[in-house]
């Protein structure tokens, strides 16, 4: 496809479970960021990923969060022992970073996450 | 923390031009102005973006003011399927980088 897919689009676990939420970037885009929403608020910035440099993790909330991106293309977001207040919308955004023009972010469709 | 600074909601008539004003006074020499909108269960979408010269495009036009504190996003005649939030970032442009979001504005089109 030409956009960024996510999947699953919508995941119910229970509380303490883990879970791996994915991110397709639109190819040939060597930057992904990982982002939430909570409920009724804005979103959240969560890691960057740009080419083979170290992630930005600086927005992930916990050391239950981490991020893996393959290959510098599919990215998986896992949350171990999940919590309730995990619950949100699980948003991903790709970019193509030319280093020398403003970047435009495209965003996936998100996968909604709620933990019961 | 967001820099910027935007209403709330906002109302606007079908037809009619939408005017989404943004605060941004501390905004710095090498960052840019980003729009993007999010439309209800969607994922955000790009808009618009300029550093200080007034821009337009296909869906709207910034603009920016001389001082570069403050800019307006311009939907020139907007319709239904432009209720959404709309989010005024400002970021550097030539590193690309996360995406600090504020609360955005709600604009509601109504016929």
């Amino acid at each position: 496809g030409a956009g960024v897919s996510q999947s699953p689009s919508n995941k119910v676990t229970e509380k303490g479970k883990d879970v791996e939420l994915r991110c397709d970037p639109i190819s040939g885009h060597t930057a992904l960021y990982w982002y939430r929403q909570s409920l009724g608020q804005g979103l959240e910035f969560l890691i960057y990923f740009q080419g083979n440099s170290a992630p930005d993790k600086s927005g992930l909330p916990s050391d239950r969060f981490s991020a893996e991106r393959t290959g510098g293309s599919v990215s998986t977001l896992t949350i171990q022992r999940t919590q309730q207040e995990d619950s949100a919308v699980y948003l991903c955004a790709s970019s193509f970073q030319s280093g020398t023009a403003t970047d435009t972010q495209y965003f996936g469709p998100g996968t909604r996450l709620t933990v019961l | 923390d967001a820099k910027t600074t935007q209403p709330t909601s906002m109302d606007c008539a079908e037809g009619r031009a939408a005017n989404l004003p943004c605060n941004h006074s501390t905004i710095s020499g090498n960052e840019y102005v980003y729009w993007y909108r999010q439309i209800h269960s969607q994922g955000p979408q790009y808009i618009i973006h300029g550093l200080k010269n007034n821009e337009t495009n296909e869906m709207a036009s910034l603009i920016i003011t001389e001082d570069r504190k403050s800019s307006t996003l311009i939907l020139p005649h907007a319709t239904l399927r432009d209720t959404a939030v709309y989010y005024c970032i400002v970021g550097r442009g030539n590193q690309g980088g996360k995406l600090i979001f504020g609360q955005g504005t709600e604009l509601s089109v109504k016929p």
